[in-house]
This record gives C-alpha cells, structure tokens and sequence, in this order.
C-alpha cells in the first residue's frame, strides 16, 4: 500500500523555471517532513512541517502543509541546475517509522 | 565520526550467497533505521532499533532478513540466502531518538547488487 503519493514522479525543466511537486495521503500526518537525495547519497531533510496550514521557506524553496495534515507542497522560485536530485517527502504517525512516498526526481537544465 | 557510516558502499555477491552490511550511527544517536531503497523507488522500511527496547522488525520482507545492533551503537544486516530481488541500496540512519519530528539522519548507503 503506497500511504504517500508524490506528483510528478519526473520532472525536468530549464534553470529559472519555477515548480511545484506534491505529496498527498488519504490519512491525517502527525508531521511531515520533506528530504533530498543527490545521486550516490543519503537523503537529506530539508524541513519538518507539523502545523497544518503551515508554511515555510527556506532560500527558493516554499513547503506548504495543508490545512488538514493530509498533503504537502514544496514550491522551487527560478530553480538552479543545483535543486536537481531526488525529493521525497515522509510523513510520521505516533512512533511509527518514518513512511516515504516514492518521490520527485528532478533535473534542472543550465 | 561525524556522520553516519555504513560498508561496504558496494557489494557484489552471487545469488544463493549470505551478506553483511554494516552502520556506525552518530554517536549519541539512540534510534537506528534500516531502509531499502530499490531502483526507481522511494524508501522502504525494514527495521529499526531504539535504545534497550525490543527492534521493530515490521518491515523485513523475509526471514531471509536480519539485523542486530550491538551495544546500542553498531548495526548489522544480514541477508541469507541472497536473491536478485534482494539487489536495492540499502540505506542505515540515526536520530537522537524516535521523536515524533526527528530528524534522520542517513549514511550513503551500501549498494548490493546480486548476480
């Protein structure tokens, strides 16, 4: 069962092209956290939503968490050929273990 | 060390073959998380520890999986048996504890590849 679904799975647009990628549950998040994997490399957090509604930024990046804890958004401004690499979003339940969705590979073209 | 270390960062081993992928998690780090990571996928749970308290196994697809963690610091896993499906990135991380928002954080992986 795939308790997280990323959108797009693919994604490849030109440096300075502004993008938005998805992750969406059917189940309410205690917390969600948003990561990036470059190739050969562990995935790295990027931030940890856990409000709903909530909205952070960091640099270009904007990650929104909905109103309801269901679903999250991470926004990239004028993407730099820097942002490409895997995104994945993870979501927590109580103490269960972090759940990842499958992801939104990126390539951002110079 | 400073960060998450896992070897061999590449395996190559023959179907039918045992192996053993080690992590040396950050020091401190009381939880330990085991994921597999196959091509195109995200991340799969397999198992993780937490201090004394017993693993939870939940996410090993076979008994062909195992994993100790020895003194609360350095993990092992253990594929008996190996089949192709098997071949994944295997990927180990650490937090301070299994807090609700903690922070993973992951080494770089051990690449297995089963001929």
């Amino acid at each position: 069962t795939q308790l997280l679904e990323q959108s797009p799975q693919f994604l490849s647009i030109q440096e300075g092209e502004n993008l938005t990628v998805y992750c969406n549950s059917s189940s309410v998040f205690s917390s969600l956290q948003w990561y990036r994997q470059e190739p050969g490399e562990g995935p790295v957090l990027l931030v940890t939503v856990v409000t709903g509604g909530e909205v952070k930024k960091l640099k270009r990046l904007t990650f929104q968490f909905g109103d309801a804890r269901k679903d999250s958004s991470l926004h990239i401004t004028a993407a730099q050929p820097g942002d490409t690499g895997l995104y994945l979003c993870a979501r927590k339940r109580g103490n269960t273990p972090l759940v990842f969705g499958k992801g939104t590979r990126l390539s951002v073209i110079a | 060390g400073a960060g998450v270390s896992q070897s061999p960062s590449n395996k190559v081993t023959e179907k039918g073959k045992d192996v053993e992928l080690r992590c040396d998690p950050i020091s401190g780090h009381t939880a330990l998380y085991w994921y597999r990571q196959s091509l195109g996928q995200g991340l799969e749970f397999l198992i993780y520890f937490q201090g004394n308290s017993a693993p939870d196994k939940s996410g090993l697809p076979s008994d062909r999986f195992s994993a100790e963690r020895t003194g609360g610091s350095v993990s092992t896993l253990t594929i008996q048996r190996t089949q192709q499906e098997d071949s994944a990135v295997y990927l180990c991380a650490s937090s301070q504890k299994a807090q609700n928002t903690g922070e993973l954080f992951f080494g770089e992986g051990s690449r297995l590849t089963v001929l």
